[in-house]
């Protein structure tokens, strides 16, 4: 299994420009989440899709963030136009729905100057 | 809301000190329970969990938590920590609601041990 795989590991762009980050989940999990992580925030759960669908986008910080799920192996994250406050790690998760816990990616680090 | 409580934010330690970090939480339902690892620079792994049975459960790395249900309670201790244990520790709860499969996650603790 060769775990969540996120793209790509390092991402440096200028203010303004479209951002898009991507995820392959666990074969099986049913699952996905986003995630980003900032030394001042913590880890916060920007969005989660259970079979393909989005279940709960409170997390989304504004209308520059928007996610998609077009099939059980493969999501996107983007941001459009992006800002300097975006600059971040962000990590993908997936897990099956028995609830038995987050396979986490490991992560993109995005940084917009 | 339901939320979860890590008690401390930083923790540093010497080695071979013992080790135990707090973790509280705020649902009064059925619960799984979980504790990470973010190793510097790397993501997330899991350290251990419990779902049911013995409420003292062994991880890897020679870490193990116990479950005080009356307390709301799911610390992790080791007896003994090494440098390498330098790293932030994330305890989860994945309460069984309609979103079951959400995990909350508490703040983090960022453990150092020096030589």
């Amino acid at each position: 299994d060769a775990g969540v795989i996120q793209s790509p590991r390092h991402e440096v762009t200028e203010m303004g420009q479209e951002v898009t980050l991507r995820c392959k989940p666990i074969s099986g999990h049913d699952y996905l989440f986003w995630y980003r992580q900032t030394m001042m925030r913590g880890l916060e759960l920007l969005i989660y899709f259970n079979n393909n669908v989005p279940i709960d986008d409170s997390g989304m910080p504004e209308d520059r963030f928007s996610a998609k799920m077009p099939n059980a192996s493969f999501s996107t994250l983007k941001i459009q136009p992006s800002e300097p406050r975006d600059s971040a790690v962000y990590f993908c998760a997936s897990s099956s729905s028995r609830g038995y816990g987050y396979t986490f990616g490991s992560g993109t680090r995005l940084t917009v100057v | 809301a339901q939320s979860v409580s890590q008690h401390n934010h930083h923790v540093i330690l010497s080695e071979a000190a013992s080790l135990e970090l707090g973790c509280n939480y705020s649902y009064g339902g059925t619960v799984n329970l979980f504790w990470y690892v973010q190793y510097p620079g790397q993501h997330l792994q899991l350290l251990l969990k419990y779902f049911s049975g013995d409420p003292l459960v062994k991880g890897i790395k020679g870490f193990e938590a116990e479950f005080i249900k009356s307390k709301f309670s799911f610390n992790l201790r080791k007896p003994s920590v090494q440098w390498s244990d330098t790293a932030e520790y994330f305890c989860a709860v994945c309460p069984f609601s309609g979103g079951y499969n959400k995990l909350i996650f508490g703040a983090g603790t960022r453990l150092a041990v020096h030589p």
